[in-house]
């Protein structure tokens, strides 16, 4: 069974950083593409970063680009997105997908952890 | 980037009726790359329908896409209490974009 657990959401102040990771189990990690994507509080889907299965490319969303990180580490079958120089607009819940061959395609979804920016 | 229109924004039908949902993109969808997930409150997005009429395996057929260039729609033939929930387009090219969801409520 698939399964993506996100942590290290929390509250920090404009400015800030934060890192999420999300742990993968139940499919061959090194084989998919993975994603990033964060619901603003009653808002719908933001499509935020994605990272290759090798690792090698990596994508961005104009909004986080510069200020965002998305890496994996196969050993530890771990996703992560670095967060730095966050803004009040970045608050959100953010999940962790897993893609199918198809590149964008999320076909597993982690249940989300929030992101609160404020002073 | 490419911006995905959802109509209509809540859509109110009864259960057994047939629902009809809109997805208009900005600019053509390169090789009928949309998706359609589904969201029920207080859970993560769900994988309906890929590259435009792919229905995931397991998802009843009574759920199926149609379209292409910059229209496409999800239908929804005979709805079941499970399914009215919030539903997002997602163009899945370049730089992914996701519609603004439509809202699928019990009249």
């Amino acid at each position: 069974e698939v399964q993506l657990l996100e942590s290290g959401g929390g509250l920090v102040q404009p400015g800030g950083s934060l890192r999420l990771s999300c742990a993968a189990s139940g499919f061959t990690f090194s084989s998919y593409a993975m994603s990033w994507v964060r619901q603003a509080p009653g808002k719908g889907l933001e499509w935020v970063s994605t990272v290759s299965s090798s690792g090698h490319s990596t994508y961005y969303a104009d909004s986080v680009k510069g200020r965002f990180t998305i890496s994996r580490d196969r050993s530890k079958n771990t996703l992560y997105l670095q967060m730095n120089s966050l803004r009040v607009e970045d608050t959100a819940i953010y999940y962790c997908a897993k893609e199918t061959v198809l590149l964008f395609v999320l076909d597993y979804w982690g249940q989300g952890t929030l992101v609160t920016v404020s002073s | 980037e490419i911006v995905l229109t959802q109509s209509p924004g809540t859509l109110s039908l009864s259960p057994g009726e047939r629902a009809t949902l809109s997805c208009r993109a900005s600019q053509s969808v390169s090789s009928n790359f949309l998706a359609w997930y589904q969201q029920k409150p207080g859970q993560a997005p769900s994988l309906l329908i890929f590259d435009t009429s792919n229905r995931v395996t397991g998802i009843p057929d009574r759920f199926s896409g149609s379209g292409s260039g910059t229209d496409f729609t999800l239908t929804i033939s005979r709805l079941e209490p499970e399914d009215f929930a919030l539903y997002y387009c997602q163009q899945s090219g370049s730089s992914p974009t996701f519609g603004q969801g439509t809202k699928l409520e019990i009249k």
